[in-house]
């Protein structure tokens, strides 16, 4: 079955910088485009970026672009999000999901921007 | 940027009741291709959010049939025929035909 496990959240203080994963297993990971989704302590989903299945096209939300960077490396069956300048309003959980349809979610992991 | 607004925001349910919630797009999320591309997502207490249904009116793997979709355009709705106490959590519509957005939320609670 699909597993997605997120890593390297943790507290960093404003204009830090971080790097999220997420190890895809239990489906062929370079066939399928993935996304990360965050959401702030108590609020609704937002969207943050997505890449094509061979990383060919990448997207960003507005509110990370320039900052944040999605990569994958299908030899390792894993997704990054490479966050720079990061801001206290970028303090969330942060999902990666499986396209199609964002069906399969992982559980997250959680980043504090916090001095 | 397409934005997506539901109605109500939290509703109260008693068990074996119907529920609906609604979902408006401030643009048609009709593609080219044929397919409108509106989803539902639940979000249970602690958990991560699971896709219930897809392109307006087809339910994910393993999703109950109480649960259905349906709209077009810019105008849907979530109807859950009868409610259980497993349903509770907070329902989330999502368009993906430019980037992605997710509405505000509806939390669900049961009476």
């Amino acid at each position: 079955q699909v597993q997605l496990v997120e890593s390297g959240g943790g507290v960093v203080q404003p204009g830090g910088s971080l790097r999220l994963s997420c190890a895809a297993s239990g489906f062929t990971f370079s066939s399928y485009g993935m996304h990360w989704v965050r959401q702030a302590p108590g609020k609704g989903l937002e969207w943050v970026a997505f890449i094509r299945y061979d990383g060919s096209n990448k997207y960003y939300a507005d509110s990370v672009k320039g900052r944040f960077t999605i990569s994958r490396d299908n030899s390792k069956n894993t997704l990054y999000l490479q966050m720079n300048s990061l801001r206290a309003e970028d303090t969330a959980v942060y999902y990666c999901a499986k396209d199609p349809a964002l069906g399969d979610w992982g559980q997250g992991t959680l980043v504090t921007v916090s001095s | 940027d397409i934005v997506m607004t539901q109605t109500p925001l939290s509703l109260s349910v008693t068990p074996g009741q119907p529920a609906s919630i609604s979902c408006k797009s401030s643009q048609s999320l009709l593609h080219s291709d044929g397919k409108t591309y509106l989803y539902w997502y639940l979000q249970k207490p602690g958990q991560s959010p699971q896709l219930l249904i897809y392109e307006v009116s087809n339910r994910f793997s393993g999703v109950p049939d109480r649960f259905s979709g349906s709209g077009s355009g810019t105008d849907f709705t979530l109807k859950i025929s009868r409610v259980e106490a497993e349903d509770v959590g907070v329902y989330y519509c999502m368009q993906s035909i430019q980037l992605i957005t997710f509405g505000q939320g509806t939390r669900l609670e049961i009476k």
